[in-house]
């Protein structure tokens, strides 16, 4: 199985709801992250988590809280966010400290802020 | 720190030609290099990857792609292209083992395959 799956697929929501993202998957990866991608641009990179515990906060704001609640899930919290904020949110995991290093994407949760 | 270079930033291509995506890095140590694809409104699916060994190394869809380490390229080809190729191709480098293991990416390379 090498599947990263995310919920919801579409979401959208106001400047002042709260929302979670969900990311799972059951390949035994201890490295799990969060992109966000905006239309004909790379990923850009937002928040590594190894072994259960935040690595790399790439000076994301506070109103994105990433959680890892086990070596399988991964949330991304969302509070006060900004239209500028709607985008493509991406998963990924990896197999840390193995030999490939090879970055395995779920297939996104397309968010639109009001 | 590595960075990667995809000179094209759109490709457009008839069906059943050749297609070449360019993709130049930079680097001071060894790297692993990767492409991806995105297909549109889906996330990234791993295309191809070169680790070690053989420098050509090919995909299940017909994509091939060479290590070239003296020009520092891993340009990423296929003979006779489909529709259903049109998508988003993203070149990615992450340093060998002790170096980070977060991949940097290369900007997109936008392949329209037209009828």
């Amino acid at each position: 199985d090498t599947e990263v799956t995310q919920t919801p697929k579409h979401l959208v929501m106001g400047m002042t709801n709260k929302k979670s993202l969900k990311c799972e998957q059951h390949m035994g990866h201890r490295a799990m992250y969060w992109y966000k991608q905006k239309a004909k641009k790379p990923p850009e990179l937002m928040f590594v988590y190894s072994y259960e515990k935040l690595s790399i906060n790439e000076s994301v704001p506070s109103r994105f809280s990433p959680e890892c609640p086990n070596s399988s899930l991964l949330n991304l919290h969302l509070h006060a966010l900004q239209p500028e904020d709607s985008a493509l949110y991406l998963c990924a995991s990896s197999q840390e400290g193995g030999s490939s290093y090879t970055q395995y994407f779920g297939p996104g949760t397309r968010l639109t802020v009001l | 720190a590595q960075s990667v270079t995809q000179l094209d930033s759109q490709v457009p291509v008839f069906e059943e030609a050749p297609v070449e995506l360019r993709c130049n890095y930079s680097s001071s140590v060894s790297v692993y290099l990767f492409w991806y694809v995105q297909y549109p409104n889906q996330g990234l699916q791993l295309l191809l990857k070169y680790l070690s060994g053989s420098t050509l190394v090919e995909s299940i869809n017909g994509f091939e792609a060479e290590f070239n380490k003296s020009q520092t390229s891993f340009h990423l080809r296929k003979p006779s292209v489909h529709i259903s190729d049109t998508a988003e191709y993203f070149c990615a480098v992450s340093d060998v083992p002790g170096g980070s293991y977060i991949p940097t990416f290369g900007r997109g390379t936008s392949l329209i395959v037209h009828p």
